[in-house]
Formats: C-alpha cells, structure tokens, sequence
C-alpha cells in the first residue's frame, strides 16, 4: 500500500512568488491534515480536511495560504505571495475515520526555501 | 489541548532499553496518550497510544501511571534506527483532532 506522498520534496522560490504544494494521502482516508515546521520551531498544526470539507482551519497563518481538497482526494497548499517566514518543512498526513483513524500517516514533506 | 513536559534529550547504548518519560499533569480523562516518533529527514511516524492501560506493540510499550499523570515509553532493546525525536502528545478522544507537538525528547544511541 502506497503511503503519503508529497510532491516537490524541494522547492526555492523568491520572495513574492508564487507556490503550490501537493499532498496525495493514503486511498481511503478521509482526513487530510496539513503541518508545518518553520527554523528552529516546533512542529505546527495547520488544517485538517474530512474528505473536501474544512474541519478546522485555526492553523492556517494567513490570508495568503489557500489550501483545497477538490473532490476529497489529493490536496493543495498555496502559497502566495510566499513570504520569508515561509521557509521551513511543510507535512502532510492522512488518517481514516472514527475509531480506526487515531494513527496519522505522515509523508515525507516538502521543504520551502523562500530567497 | 494539555501540555506535555519530556526532558530535551536522553543517550541509550545500542541493544539497550530506553524509558522515554513524559508529564501530563492536566490530563483529563478524555484524553489518550499518544506517542509519535521523528527519524531524521523523515515526517513523523505513530509509535503508540494509550488511555489508562499499558499497551503493547511491535514498536514499543507505554506504562501509564495510575493517576494518569505521567507515562512512559519503552523501547525494549533500542538500535540505531531508534534515533529520532520522541513526542508525547495527548488528544482529546479517540478521533481525528489535530496532533499538538511540542519540543519532544531527542534519542540519541550509542554503538
């Protein structure tokens, strides 16, 4: 079974550019969640989906983050304009639902450079 | 979410066992205990989980203490690959809230 994959692994934007991150969860999983680990910080909870559906978006920094779940399946995190402070890891993972859905499956991560 | 206090690093002989502590003084009884592990340049990976009992699996073990105040997770006999970051994060119910990170403890092994 394929796990979480993200895609890029790497991206270096400048300041004010624009960047879209992707995030295939595991098939079958209905909860998306979005984390992200800025320099020297501790790892932080940005948003959780259930299927196309915002559950909890109280992580989300700021306008300038837009993330999407069309069709409940892969999901998007935009960044734009993408800001020094962006730079860090950004996780995606996935978990199924109800009692079954108490382990999040994490990818690998992408790591944002902003220049 | 409650909070957690986990020392910031532990040294562990390979082959060895490890005791992982972790304080949750503010726990409720809603919440489950859930430990995550970091290996380097990898996403976070689920370890294990409790409520009141101690638990078990292929991974690791967690004691949790009688008043719920404190746990501990076990690897029985740590290899090099047991290197990583370990967090102890409580979560309200069984469900599929958010996890709350904090600091967690950096495992180091020694060959």
């Amino acid at each position: 079974e394929a796990g979480v994959t993200q895609f890029p692994s790497h991206s270096v934007i400048e300041k004010g550019q624009t960047v879209t991150l992707r995030c295939d969860p595991i098939s079958g999983h209905d909860n998306l969640y979005w984390y992200r680990r800025v320099m020297g910080k501790e790892i932080k909870f940005l948003l959780h989906f259930v299927k196309e559906s915002k559950q909890d978006e109280s992580g989300m920094p700021n306008n300038r983050f837009l993330a999407e779940r069309t069709g409940g399946t892969y999901s998007t995190l935009k960044v734009q304009p993408a800001e020094l402070e962006d730079s860090g890891v950004y996780f995606c993972a996935s978990s199924l639902s109800g009692t079954g859905g108490h382990e999040q499956y994490f990818g690998p991560g992408t790591r944002l450079t902003v220049t | 979410d409650a909070k957690t206090t986990q020392p910031n690093s532990m040294e562990s002989n390979e082959e060895e066992p490890v005791h992982l502590p972790c304080n949750h003084s503010t726990i409720s009884g809603t919440d489950y205990i859930h430990w995550y592990r970091q290996l380097p340049s990898q996403g976070p990976e689920y370890v294990i989980h409790g409520l009141t009992s101690n638990v078990n699996n292929r991974m690791a073990s967690l004691a949790i203490a009688e008043d719920r105040k404190s746990s501990t997770l076990i690897l029985h006999r740590a290899t090099l690959r047991d290197a990583a970051v370990y967090y102890c994060i409580l979560r309200v119910n069984f469900g599929n809230e958010k996890l709350t990170f904090g600091t967690g403890t950096r495992l180091t092994i020694i060959p």
